[in-house]
């Protein structure tokens, strides 16, 4: 079963604007981590967020966020002020306690900052 | 600091021939390991994990294997490739903690002809 779902195959956003990426999951594990990644053309994955699905707070780091919300299991990815930089593929992943080494990912989202 | 390795960075062989892909992590103790496939322009599969030196867990039936033989080493291997093992194969490791995040080496692109 799909785990883990992210409905923008692409997206384009403009350089120093804000974008949201969208990812939603499907657990009935009640303790839970998300994470978000983002893989440049080099291939190399990128860890960026953790949210735990405990955390009351939306988790932030530095012009990633991303916003919790655990009724609608959506965890949608924040970039604030893009840059040409930010231009990647990014997936939205999840682990679930009771199988800890099995981290699912979605398809991805392919971001292109316009300059 | 903690680095992970893989080695070869690319891979052309021929259908029918054996693989080997190894994949070492410097600066931790008894991390979790685990090798992923990805298909262009798809997200990661898992393939397998492992917790310790020799225990290996398998996420999908395959032609290939993988084994631990020491603590910070991974290796992924087949007897035969087929075309449809192209891809992307990425290593990872993390801590034994809950929800702790993976960080991954950068990765082995593969093509079978």
């Amino acid at each position: 079963a799909q785990k883990i779902t992210q409905t923008q195959p692409g997206m384009f956003v403009q350089e120093k604007e804000a974008v949201t990426l969208d990812c939603t999951y499907d657990t009935s594990d009640p303790s839970y981590g998300l994470f978000w990644y983002k893989q440049p053309s080099s291939g190399e994955m990128i860890f960026l967020i953790y949210q735990g699905s405990y955390d009351q707070q939306n988790a932030t780091e530095g012009r990633y966020s991303l916003n919790f919300q655990k009724a609608r299991k959506s965890a949608n990815l924040v970039i604030s002020a893009s840059q040409l930089g930010d231009s990647a593929m990014y997936f939205c992943a999840m682990r679930e306690a009771f199988n800890n080494n099995d981290m699912r990912f979605g398809a991805g989202t392919r971001l292109t900052v316009k300059p | 600091s903690q680095t992970i390795h893989q080695w070869p960075a690319t891979l052309v062989q021929p259908v029918g021939s054996p693989l080997s892909l190894e994949c070492t992590v410097e600066g931790t103790s008894n991390p979790n390991l685990y090798w992923y496939r990805q298909a262009a322009g798809r997200g990661l599969q898992l393939l397998f994990y492992s917790v310790g030196i020799g225990q290996i867990s398998s996420e999908v039936p395959q032609n290939l294997s993988a084994s631990r033989p020491q603590d910070r080493q991974f290796i992924l291997s087949s007897k035969k490739l087929l075309l449809s093992d192209s891809g992307f194969y990425l290593c990872a490791w993390s801590g034994t903690g809950d929800n702790n995040e993976q960080f991954f080496g950068p990765g082995t692109r593969l093509t079978v002809l």
